[in-house]
């Protein structure tokens, strides 16, 4: 069974502060998404990386593909309150239409 | 445009009940999934379709039956209601492949009493 861990679970940061979210696994993966979910609401789709060693920008979150496509990273520099929700990694097995989910890393941004 | 629809947003059911959770799209993608999310357990995957005629097994299927009779829709259905089964429980659609999941419903939460 492929499993995904996120770290931290939870993290209650200052507004300007900077923060790395984490996402591993042992097995590797065609691709990997990253979500953010806000209460009552889907998640949404942040990004896709495919090729290992990948780093993709979106403002001022960096997203990374590890070279073994096992795992990634998520950094946020300058965090702002607008950036609090639950963030969720996911990847997509080899066979390419599964996709499993890590239980999520839960950001509270304090103004 | 819409994205994906989800009905009902709230269901309440006596355990044994049946019902159908529906989903609907209009971005024409081949790539449908169901998923439940519980807390402190992220999303998973209970069936998904990669095509009209087409389903397949998640992770955590038993208790929920789906059908892709349209490339549109791709109901869910709870045969016979357990408690076990309370959660909240969303459709997501994709272009396939690497980008499965792009987009998902707005969510139904399901209590079974």
């Amino acid at each position: 069974t492929q499993l995904l861990e996120q770290s931290p679970q939870f993290l209650s940061i200052q507004e300007g502060e900077n923060l790395t979210v984490y996402c591993n696994s042992s097995s590797v993966f065609s691709s990997l998404q990253w979500y953010r979910q806000e209460p009552g609401e889907g998640p949404v789709l942040l990004v896709t990386v495919v090729t290992g060693g990948e780093v993709k920008k979106l403002k001022r979150l960096t997203f990374q593909f590890g070279d073994a496509r096992k795992d990634s990273s998520l950094h946020i520099t300058a965090a702002q309150p607008g950036d609090t929700g639950l963030y969720l990694c996911a990847g997509v097995n080899t066979g390419g239409f599964k996709t499993i989910f890590g239980a999520g890393t839960r950001l509270f941004v304090k103004a | 445009n819409a994205g994906v629809t989800q009905t009902p947003k709230f269901q309440v059911l006596k355990t044994g009940q049946s019902m159908t959770l529906q989903c609907a799209q209009d971005m024409n993608h081949e790539y449908m999934s169901w998923y439940r999310q519980d807390p402190g357990m992220g999303l998973r995957l209970i069936h998904y379709s990669v095509g009209a005629g087409i389903t397949d097994q998640g992770e955590v299927p038993n208790g929920y039956n789906v059908s892709r009779s349209t490339t549109e829709d791709f109901p869910l259905r709870l045969l016979s209601a357990a408690p076990s089964q309370t959660s909240v429980y969303f459709c997501a659609t994709g272009p396939g492949h690497l980008n499965t999941e792009a987009f998902f419903g707005q969510g139904t939460r399901l209590t079974v009493v």
